[in-house]
């Protein structure tokens, strides 16, 4: 069980490329998250998706699309990327219920350098 | 909807000393809240949670939290810390909905002096 995977690990971008992260997950869960984490800020939600082919945006979604053609995968893509995207990106998954609590999984992240 | 606050941004200890990250939360409904640790250049991991029942919850690596709703807290305690305790602490909070998302709280790093 590899759990939450992303790749991936580190890139680095010149202003106005574009790329796309992909965040995988193997535990069947239906939920799945794009979080930006920036220093003395935690972790901000760019975009969700609660189930196969559903997409969501959260607290800091511009700049920023995804897609969720799969269930276990979670593809974040950057259009033309800034230097205020600038950041390291956490993919996380969950599978939502009582029991569980909304419990989220994250991946190892993805530290990106937009010059 | 729901909010979170860390109150402290870092918390230098001893090793071996007590340790206490506080947390305060906000909501008009029902919550489950969650403790995370980051470890340098790493994920997020969950320490431990609190859905429902006790307030007084137990977590990996001898950290526990205690539920005080009146007080909106769930501050997170170890007795005793250790070097490898260094880490980056996140309180979190999500609504029982089925289309509720966690809020994080800023975080809380914690460094561990010999």
């Amino acid at each position: 069980n590899a759990g939450v995977t992303q790749t991936p690990k580190f890139r680095v971008l010149k202003t106005g490329q574009s790329m796309t992260l992909l965040c995988a997950q193997d535990m069947n869960h239906e939920y799945m998250y794009w979080y930006r984490q920036d220093p003395g800020m935690g972790l901000r939600l760019i975009h969700y998706s609660v189930g196969e082919g559903t997409t969501a945006k959260g607290e800091v979604p511009d700049g920023y699309n995804v897609s969720r053609l799969k269930k276990q995968n979670f593809l974040l893509g950057l259009e033309s990327a800034a230097p205020s995207q600038t950041s390291v990106y956490f993919c996380a998954s969950s599978y939502p219920g009582t029991g569980v609590g909304y419990e989220q999984y994250f991946g190892p992240g993805t530290r990106l350098t937009v010059t | 909807a729901q909010s979170v606050t860390q109150l402290d941004s870092q918390v230098p200890v001893f090793e071996e000393a007590p340790v206490e990250l506080r947390c305060n939360y906000s909501s008009s409904v029902s919550v489950y809240l969650f403790w995370y640790v980051q470890y340098p250049n790493q994920g997020l991991q969950l320490l431990l949670k609190y859905l429902s029942g006790s307030t007084l919850v137990k977590g990996i690596n001898g950290f526990e939290a205690e539920f005080n709703k009146s007080q909106t807290s769930f501050h997170l305690r170890k007795p005793s810390v250790h070097i490898s305790d260094t880490a980056e602490y996140f309180c979190a909070v999500s609504g029982y909905s089925s289309a509720s998302k966690i809020i994080f709280g800023s975080g809380t790093r914690l460094s561990i002096r010999p």
